[in-house]
């Protein structure tokens, strides 16, 4: 089973739009971190946010917030006013570190290509 | 400045010819990971390493090797490629830590295409 899903493969949006890419995560541990990174089509993964399991205050940079929900085990990125150089595969990732864990592994969804249009 | 990297970048080849891909990191991290990228499949995990000597399968180690004889250097072996290896490949490493919170440091890729 997928222990990271991101159920929209692909999203479009024209610019300026607002949206939101969804991430529902799945795991017994009690601490663990979430990621986002970004994989603009030059390939690189670039990383953009980690949050811990203890601490659901939602978060800002700029344009772009990002949603934890524990109740729901969702991670939610979105992205206010898009612009064309959003346009990106996004990438949700669950690293657990509880005992038993395997330390260090991260587990990837996966991703959602998004495309803004100019 | 912390990197890591991966050699080669791009590489066309064909069946059967044995290849290997390099991957370097310089900031003493303990685990390394190769991934594979494949359209609608997200980044996979091939094999991974906790240390020096240790290694173990990822969720798709069928048709590769890889080796830790030293902390900085995890190559990625592919025998007798085949076509269906042909992918993206990413490195990574990061500290093992209960505590730890830092993102995988992920090399830039390998574009391999195996004809």
């Amino acid at each position: 089973a997928q222990k990271v899903t991101q159920a929209q493969t692909e999203i479009s949006v024209v610019e300026k739009e607002d949206v939101t890419l969804d991430c529902v995560y799945e795991t017994r541990d009690t601490t663990y971190y979430l990621f986002w990174y970004k994989q603009p089509p030059s390939g690189e993964l670039v990383f953009l946010i980690r949050r811990n399991s203890f601490d659901e205050q939602n978060e800002i940079s700029g344009r772009y917030s990002w949603n934890f929900q524990k109740s729901t085990s969702s991670f939610n990125f979105t992205i206010t006013a898009s612009q064309v150089v959003d346009s990106a595969v996004y990438f949700c990732a669950l690293k657990e570190v509880s005992r038993g864990s395997t330390l260090g592994r991260l587990y990837f969804g996966r991703g959602t290509q998004l495309t803004v249009w100019p | 400045e912390a990197q890591v990297t991966q050699n080669p970048r791009y590489l066309i080849t064909v069946t059967g010819k044995k290849l290997t891909v390099t991957c370097s990191q310089n900031m003493n991290h303990e685990y390394m990971s190769w991934y594979r990228q494949d359209p609608g499949l997200g980044l996979r995990q091939i094999y991974y390493s906790m240390n020096v000597e240790v290694t173990d399968k990822g969720d798709v180690p069928e048709g590769y090797k890889v080796s830790r004889k030293e902390k900085r250097n995890f190559p990625l072996i592919l025998e007798s490629p085949s076509p269906n290896q042909t992918s993206l490949y990413f490195c990574a490493s990061s500290l093992i830590s209960r505590g730890d919170n830092q993102p995988q440091h992920f090399g830039d890729g390998t574009r391999l295409s195996i004809l």
